[in-house]
């Protein structure tokens, strides 16, 4: 069976800091991996996938998230925070037949 | 550009009432999925559709049901709505993926629903 676990449901940072988001997967087959993001009352948006190939994936808005298969993460990152990135973000995995699993979310927070 | 829109953005509704949530997408997906969004607990798929007609519960299908007679729209029917089912209401579509073939799997979401039962 397949499961996503995100690490903190709530992050903050200082504008220009790093962002990390936390995403560690199970699966019984190959993964394919997804972060989206959510800004208030929108729905979601894509922001990158990893399916096969390279495992440093670039996604938009400056973020990108590498495939660790030995440690089963897809941890997703920004080397500077902007005000603008305040969001919820979920990742997902590939679940059964044309399925998604999504993750609790994580509620990033940007202040001055 | 990929378009799901959903009926309504914020609907208020009383226990008891029938409600019908509206979704519809514009790029010729096969699979339609239903979600609702609770805090803390992330999106959980009430049903989805991988064809019209065609329908599979998902993992919170209780007090739910969904209609799908034409591709491009897919509903979710309140029954009889209760109050535990206030929440955010999120449809999503895809492509079909064969069993052994690739893709990628990537839903496209629409804006919501956010219903409140009183």
């Amino acid at each position: 069976a397949q499961s996503v676990t995100q690490l903190g449901s709530h992050v903050s940072v200082s504008e220009g800091a790093l962002v990390l988001l936390r995403c560690n997967y199970s699966s019984s087959v190959p993964p394919y991996l997804f972060w989206y993001v959510q800004y208030p009352n929108q729905g979601l948006q894509l922001l990158l996938k990893y399916t096969t190939g390279a495992t440093l994936v670039k996604g938009i808005n400056g973020f990108e998230a590498e495939f660790k298969k030995s440690e089963t993460s897809f941890h997703l990152t920004k080397p500077s925070a902007h005000m603008s990135d305040a969001a919820e973000y979920f990742c997902a995995v590939r679940g059964g037949y044309n399925k998604l699993i999504f993750g609790a979310g994580t509620r990033l927070a940007v202040h001055p | 550009d990929v378009k799901v829109t959903q009926s309504s953005r914020y609907l208020v509704k009383r226990t008891g009432e029938k409600v019908f949530l509206e979704c519809v997408q514009d790029m010729d997906h096969e699979n339609m999925f239903w979600y609702r969004q609770d805090p803390g607990l992330g999106l959980r798929l009430i049903y989805f559709s991988y064809d019209v007609k065609m329908k599979e519960k998902g993992d919170i299908p209780e007090g739910y049901s969904v209609s799908r007679e034409k591709k491009e729209r897919f509903s979710l029917i309140l029954e009889s709505a209760s109050t535990n089912q206030t929440s955010m209401y999120l449809c999503a579509s895809s492509l079909f993926v064969a069993r052994l073939a690739g893709g990628s799997h990537e839903q496209y979401f629409g804006p919501g629903t956010r219903l409140t039962v009183t």
